[in-house]
């Protein structure tokens, strides 16, 4: 399997621009998870989905955030417009509930964005 | 608010000794905890993960667990300079019907092992 795959690995952007993160999670994995990483507040959980379903979306810092999974095998992140203060590493993650008793998290490689 | 404290170090080893990493957790219903590795400009590694109180070997690695104390601990034995990075202690919070939730993760402890 070819793991979480995200893209792009690197976005620079100006202030008020609209940003897209994408994300496809490992096959057969029913929870997808967003998360920011940044070195102030560590990693921080934005949103979380079972089965393309959004479950959690306390973590979206404010309307200007909003995600989607339209199927099983993608989802994006989108921030319109953008602030520098959005500049952070946006991880995605996936799992399955019914693994092999390891119920951890499989990440991507990350979108480092800069917000300029 | 349920948290996860870790502290932030450095923590400095020599090559071949043991380094030990702490963590704390506030919610007691917690059950599943995950000890992850982050190389720095990577992305989080799964190393380890326990769910029963007592001691989860795995080579090098050892993770304790104490429900009682809400106190999850990494010792990592003949540590290697390959070791050195950031180690992100994880803990599950039970979602809805008892399935999976999410993590929450401490801000990390930075091992740094000197040869």
């Amino acid at each position: 399997d070819a793991g979480v795959i995200q893209s792009p690995r690197h976005e620079v952007t100006e202030m008020g621009q609209e940003v897209t993160l994408r994300c496809k999670p490992i096959s057969g994995h029913d929870y997808l998870f967003w998360y920011r990483q940044t070195m102030m507040r560590g990693l921080e959980l934005l949103i979380y989905f079972n089965n393309n379903v959004p479950i959690d979306d306390s973590g979206m810092p404010e309307d200007r955030f909003s995600a989607k999974m339209p199927n099983a095998s993608f989802s994006t992140l989108k921030i319109q417009p953008s602030e520098p203060r959005d500049s952070a590493v946006y991880f995605c993650a996936s799992s399955s509930d019914y693994g092999t008793g390891n119920y951890g998290y499989t990440f991507g490689s990350g979108t480092r964005l800069t917000v300029v | 608010q349920k948290e996860v404290e870790q502290n932030s170090g450095p923590l400095s080893v020599p090559e071949g000794a043991i380094a030990s990493l702490n963590c704390t957790y506030s919610d007691r219903v917690s059950q599943s905890f995950f000890w992850y590795r982050q190389y720095s400009g990577k992305s989080p590694e799964l190393i380890m993960s326990i769910y029963s109180n007592g001691d989860k070997e795995d080579g090098r690695f050892t993770a304790q667990l104490n429900k009682a104390s809400q106190y999850v601990s990494l010792l990592i034995r003949d540590s290697q300079p390959s070791d050195s990075a950031t180690y992100l202690c994880a803990v599950n919070m039970v979602g809805y019907g008892g399935s999976q939730g999410n993590l929450i993760f401490g801000k990390g402890t930075k091992l740094s092992v000197k040869p």
